[in-house]
């Protein structure tokens, strides 16, 4: 089955030590984001890819870095993780980020829980 | 600026009918998702709607009312995995996807 996949599905790290999360599909989509989202919050958007043009939202914090070496792959990279930081962290794609029709529908991998001891 | 406006929270009993609503104050309108997401877990795809009107998919359908910026989500014959969080998100006219914070569905025997 076509999937979006993220491992690990648990991450515990310990403050200050940097730590990376993957992210990768099945789907041949072109966009692929990154969300954090906090207990009984909306998702918020910090990077998204059309292919390859990197896209970062005006309010994600420096300490968050994004890769996307082809098109089936993406990481998230969290270089000083503070206690704020713990959360879930949600990769998502879509087949295209503009056209209407529903090509824009966004579907999300089952998401890594982040723990920042 | 933008905002997308749902209950925190609504009680239904299971067989019964349940309406979740959605306002949404956007700059621009291309489209309006539902997602569903149990705790602890990710959003999944539920609904899509572009024009004015109703969109059925089994025991879910979904409104939009472009000109009241109002949508909502109708569940049929409650079942008690159908307790979860229900996101609301419309995408702006910048292609932005503004999302709600949910409603959590409580569904009671």
């Amino acid at each position: 089955d076509a999937m979006v996949i993220q491992n690990p599905r648990y991450q515990v790290t310990q403050f200050g030590k940097p730590v990376t999360l993957s992210c990768s599909q099945t789907l041949n989509h072109n966009v692929m984001y990154w969300y954090q989202q906090k207990s009984s919050q909306a998702p918020k958007l910090l990077f998204h890819y059309y292919d390859k043009d990197f896209n970062n939202e005006a309010d994600t914090p420096d300490n968050f870095q994004s890769r996307r070496p082809n098109t089936s792959f993406c990481f998230l990279d969290i270089r000083s993780p503070g206690l704020g930081d713990a959360a879930m962290y949600l990769c998502a794609t879509s087949r295209d980020g503009i056209a209407g029709g529903g090509q824009e529908t966004q579907y999300f991998g089952p998401g890594t829980r982040l723990l920042v001891l | 600026g933008q905002n997308i406006d749902q209950p925190t929270e609504m009680t239904a009993t299971e067989g019964a009918i349940v309406q979740i609503n959605c306002t949404y104050q956007t700059s621009g309108f291309n489209g309006l998702f539902w997602y569903q997401q149990h705790a602890g877990e990710a959003p999944t795809f539920l609904s899509y709607n572009v024009l004015d009107g109703l969109e059925e998919k089994g025991r879910f359908s979904s409104f939009l009312s472009r000109s009241k910026g109002y949508s909502y989500l109708l569940l049929k014959e409650l079942q008690m995995k159908d307790s979860a969080s229900y996101l609301c998100a419309v995408r702006d006219s910048n292609y932005q996807l503004i999302w709600g914070a949910g409603t959590k569905l409580i569904i009671k025997p």
